[in-house]
């Protein structure tokens, strides 16, 4: 079984809906990430969360939100998607204790939003 | 801040060829260094990693040394395979930070039978 799991796959969504996106982990890791990756700009950091009482904002958090329900859980929110936010999203868990802070990524889900 | 600047592709090469992917970093301090890779359809896998200077990361017959002097780690194969085709990434943290990962903007190889 895969370690780090993203749902869903795959979503299509119009304009001004919101949709979640989820992440669990099975690594018992404390921290976990939200990236986004864009043909040509690489992956950025959009939140990650270092435990479940502690989030904070990456380099592109404008129009996302995040939540943090349990150690093994951090879901991403679009409150009001638009077409710039299609993309591909991926979750990633890292533990404090590991070094160099090695990040072990989901498989990513692939959003398109119309 | 920290940045990390590889070359661009996409680089296509037949099979058994040498590979060379350039990567050079900007970062304060004593970074650590990695190169992810990204097969087709799947999320991002650690392929080797380096934490001090002169340190040669390898795995799966690619390797990178960590060259302080130049601010490099390029990452090489001696022959590539078919199955070697996917997107790879260099990636840094440290520079003042213990959790951010600094992404290059990733290299798209195609290997041809």
């Amino acid at each position: 079984d895969a370690d780090v799991t993203q749902t869903p796959r795959n979503r299509i969504t119009k304009t001004g809906k919101r949709i979640m996106l989820e992440c669990s982990q099975t690594k018992g890791h404390d921290r976990m990430y939200w990236y986004r990756q864009d043909p040509g700009l690489g992956l950025r950091l959009i939140y990650y969360s270092f435990d479940v009482k502690d989030i904070n904002k990456g380099e592109i958090s404008d129009g996302y939100s995040v939540s943090r329900q349990a150690q093994a859980k951090f879901s991403l929110s679009l409150e009001s998607a638009i077409p710039n936010q299609t993309a591909l999203y991926f979750c990633a868990t890292s533990d404090q204790g590991l070094a160099p802070n090695e990040q072990f990524f989901g498989p990513g889900t692939r959003l398109t939003v119309l | 801040g920290n940045s990390v600047t590889q070359m661009e592709g996409p680089v296509t090469l037949s099979e058994e060829a040498f590979l060379t992917i350039n990567c050079t970093y900007t970062a304060t301090g004593y970074p650590s260094l990695f190169w992810y890779v990204q097969y087709p359809g799947e999320g991002l896998q650690l392929l080797l990693k380096a934490t001090k200077a002169d340190d040669k990361g390898s795995n799966k017959g690619f390797e990178a040394t960590y060259r302080k002097e130049t601010t490099s780690f390029h990452l090489e194969k001696g022959s590539v395979q078919v199955s070697d085709s996917a997107v790879y990434f260099c990636a840094l943290v440290g520079g003042g930070s213990n959790y951010k990962l600094t992404f290059g903007k990733g290299t798209l190889l195609t290997v041809n039978p």
